[in-house]
């Protein structure tokens, strides 16, 4: 079974700035993506940024990027320029490649992007 | 598209009550997802749902829960009887038809509060 670890229930950064956060993985299998979701105060579930397990680059998307380390089984977001529109519940993410499409969500992190 | 529609959106009762949460997914989906978040776990799948057929109902955490996808457009997770701890918010969630990768599209899901 796949299991998600996100080790920072909580974090608080000034605006402009730039944040990590972090997530681990355990898994057997060797084709999949990884994934984060923002969810904001609205409880929307946004797609932020996903990775395919097999490509070696780092999906990039705006000011989101990813570092992903595939024998580590790690996979953080680094959030650059950091807005107030950024503050929400980031939940980092696994789903296997081919599968059903089921999703298994780590606990998440709160981020607050302080004025 | 309107994307998926659960209702209610807020859904107060008392204990012992038997509650209903309704989805509608995405015209042309065939997977059918529906996920429980709360402080404590984060979010959990609780039963997915591929061609109206229940494919793992494993995360359903007692008989109490039960859902049902009598047609391609429409699904239920109804609980009977509702307890204090099953207060969360209830989420449903599509994707275009399983293996192909599709992403998951959520609904704005059900907060749940009995009392």
């Amino acid at each position: 079974a796949q299991t998600v670890t996100q080790s920072q229930p909580e974090m608080s950064v000034q605006e402009a700035e730039t944040v990590t956060l972090s997530c681990t993985y355990d898994t057997s299998e060797s084709n999949y993506y990884l994934f984060w979701y923002k969810q904001p105060p609205s409880r929307q579930m946004i797609l932020v940024i996903r990775q395919e397990a097999y490509k070696q680059q780092n999906a990039t998307e705006n000011r989101f990027s990813v570092n992903f380390q595939k024998a580590a089984k790690s996979f953080s977001l680094k959030i650059s320029d950091s807005q107030l529109g950024d503050t929400a519940m980031y939940f980092c993410a696994f789903m296997k490649r081919g599968g059903d499409d089921k999703i298994i969500f780590g606990k998440g992190t709160r981020l607050h992007i302080l004025p | 598209d309107a994307g998926v529609i659960q209702s209610p959106r807020h859904e107060v009762t008392e204990m012992g009550q038997e509650v209903t949460l309704r989805c509608k997914p995405i015209s042309g989906h065939n997977s059918l997802f529906w996920y429980r978040q709360t402080m404590m776990r984060g979010l959990e799948l609780l039963i997915y749902f591929n061609n109206n057929v229940p494919i793992d109902d494993s995360g359903m955490p007692e008989d109490r829960f039960s859902a049902k996808m009598p047609n391609a457009s429409f699904s239920t997770l109804k609980i009977q009887p509702s307890e204090p701890r099953d207060s969360a918010v209830y989420f449903c969630a599509s994707s275009l038809r399983a293996g192909l990768d599709s992403p998951l599209h959520f609904g704005n899901g059900t907060r749940l509060t009995v009392t």
